[in-house]
């Protein structure tokens, strides 16, 4: 059983190049997420979807967007890539709300120079 | 404040000792609590969960939580080094639909 699965696992982007980052999950489940993960920040949520078809936006959406595929696949899209997106990126699933917690993906670490 | 806090350590306890951590939350009203686990490079895993006040033993692993004080802990009894890792507390808030994390605490067990 997969759970969730990210890729890639690793990128460098130069500083104005797009990529996106793919999400998928297995579980069936409704909600899915995106974080980025900083030293001294902690996971900081960049947008979510509480179901197909729906996309919110979080704490640090600025930069990104998102694409809720279907209800297994969530993208986030780096439009032009700017070294404060360098980070740790995980994507995140659960059920409608996330109240039994999350599944996460194994995250992409991600470096713009 | 922050809508939820924790002490980013390091915390080092010696291998078979009881290891604290602990987590304080902004949102009187919430009902949801996490404790994950991150090993370095790694992805955050789930440990226990936690609803209601009193504690929550897994093992072990014990939740405690009191809303009237807007804390919540977790003990590691008979710490081993293979428990060394950061350790994330998570808020569901009132009305959100997602979890907020602390910073982590980084906790080593020394052999």
């Amino acid at each position: 059983n997969a759970g969730v699965t990210q890729t890639p696992k690793f990128q460098v982007l130069k500083t104005g190049q797009s990529m996106t980052l793919q999400c998928a999950q297995d579980m069936n489940h409704n909600s899915m997420y995106w974080y980025r993960q900083d030293p001294g920040m902690g996971l900081r949520l960049i947008y979510y979807s509480a179901s197909e078809g729906t996309t919110d936006k979080g704490e640090v959406p600025n930069g990104y967007n998102v694409s809720r595929l279907n209800k297994r696949e969530f993208s986030l899209r780096l439009e032009s890539a700017a070294p404060s997106q360098t980070s740790v990126y995980f994507c995140a699933s659960s059920e409608d709300r996330p109240n039994y917690g999350y599944t996460f993906g194994s995250g992409t670490r991600l470096t713009v120079v | 404040q922050k809508e939820v806090e924790q002490n980013s350590g390091p915390l080092s306890v010696p291998e078979g000792a009881i290891a604290s951590l602990n987590c304080t939350y902004s949102d009187r009203g919430s009902q949801s609590f996490f404790w994950y686990r991150q090993y370095s490079g790694k992805s955050p895993e789930l440990i226990m969960s936690i609803y209601s006040n009193g504690d929550k033993e897994d093992g072990r692993f014990t939740a405690q939580l009191n809303k009237a004080s807007q804390y919540v802990s977790l003990l590691i009894r008979d710490s081993q080094p293979s428990d060394s890792a950061t350790y994330l507390c998570a808020v569901i808030l009132v009305g959100a639909n997602n979890l907020f994390f602390g910073t982590g605490t980084r906790l080593t067990v020394i052999p």
